[in-house]
């Protein structure tokens, strides 16, 4: 079936570094691609999306490519701050029937 | 703009009593899904409806039940509680499905 793979956190870096983090994914069909974030003790907010082949998303600083060859969307940032510590959960969606798949998210912590 | 607004916030429940979250979507939007998180599980569909049709369903037994009236407020119930139970429940809702869903605080429910 369906599925989304992060790279394994937690991920640690200083601040001004580079970040990527890893996202592969199988799907059947042709799915749009999302990045969220979440924040201690809140919901999941949209960080960026893409829905189709070669579509580049970008929000707030962060970047990521949908890649149909390698079934990937990484996500990348030039220049981590501290406030960008959270969760990142890479997820696919298809057009019909709302159902989000959901990597298992990737813990990011930025330290000054 | 209101975002998704889901109550409670907190709960804490008895095992075998039953429970009945609330979710409010942003104005207009009339696609809800619900989500269970928890630590081991990570991100998990439960349901998700449009126009007061539940339109596709993930993979949790039916104590867990949730219904749309027409103005797109959803609720979700769970019947005879058990410990496993105890999670962050979040209600997303969208305009259509490739924009992204907008995520809700979550209810942290807690069965003792």
């Amino acid at each position: 079936g369906d599925s989304v793979t992060q790279m394994e956190g937690p991920v640690t870096l200083s601040e001004e570094a580079f970040l990527t983090i890893n996202c592969t994914y199988t799907a059947t069909g042709y799915p749009s691609l999302f990045w969220y974030v979440q924040y201690p003790g809140e919901g999941l907010q949209l960080l960026l999306k893409a829905t189709k082949a070669d579509d580049k998303g970008s929000n707030k600083g962060f970047e990521a490519t949908y890649r149909k060859e390698t079934t990937s969307f990484h996500l990348e940032k030039g220049s981590v701050q501290v406030s960008d510590s959270a969760v990142y959960f890479c997820a696919l969606i298809y057009n019909q029937g709302g159902k989000l798949i959901f990597g298992q998210g990737t813990e990011l912590s930025v330290k000054p | 703009k209101a975002g998704v607004t889901q109550t409670p916030r907190y709960l804490i429940k008895t095992r075998g009593q039953q429970v009945t979250l609330s979710c409010s979507p942003i104005s207009g939007h009339r696609s809800v899904s619900w989500y269970q998180q928890t630590p081991g599980q990570g991100l998990q569909f439960l349901f998700e409806y449009f126009s007061e049709t539940q339109r596709n369903k993930g993979n949790f037994p039916g104590r867990f039940s949730g219904r749309q009236f027409s103005n797109s407020r959803s609720e979700m119930n769970v019947s005879t509680l058990e410990l496993g139970d105890s999670a962050l429940y979040l209600c997303a809702s969208s305009l259509r499905q490739n924009y992204g869903y907008t995520f809700g605080s979550g209810t942290r429910l807690t069965v003792v």
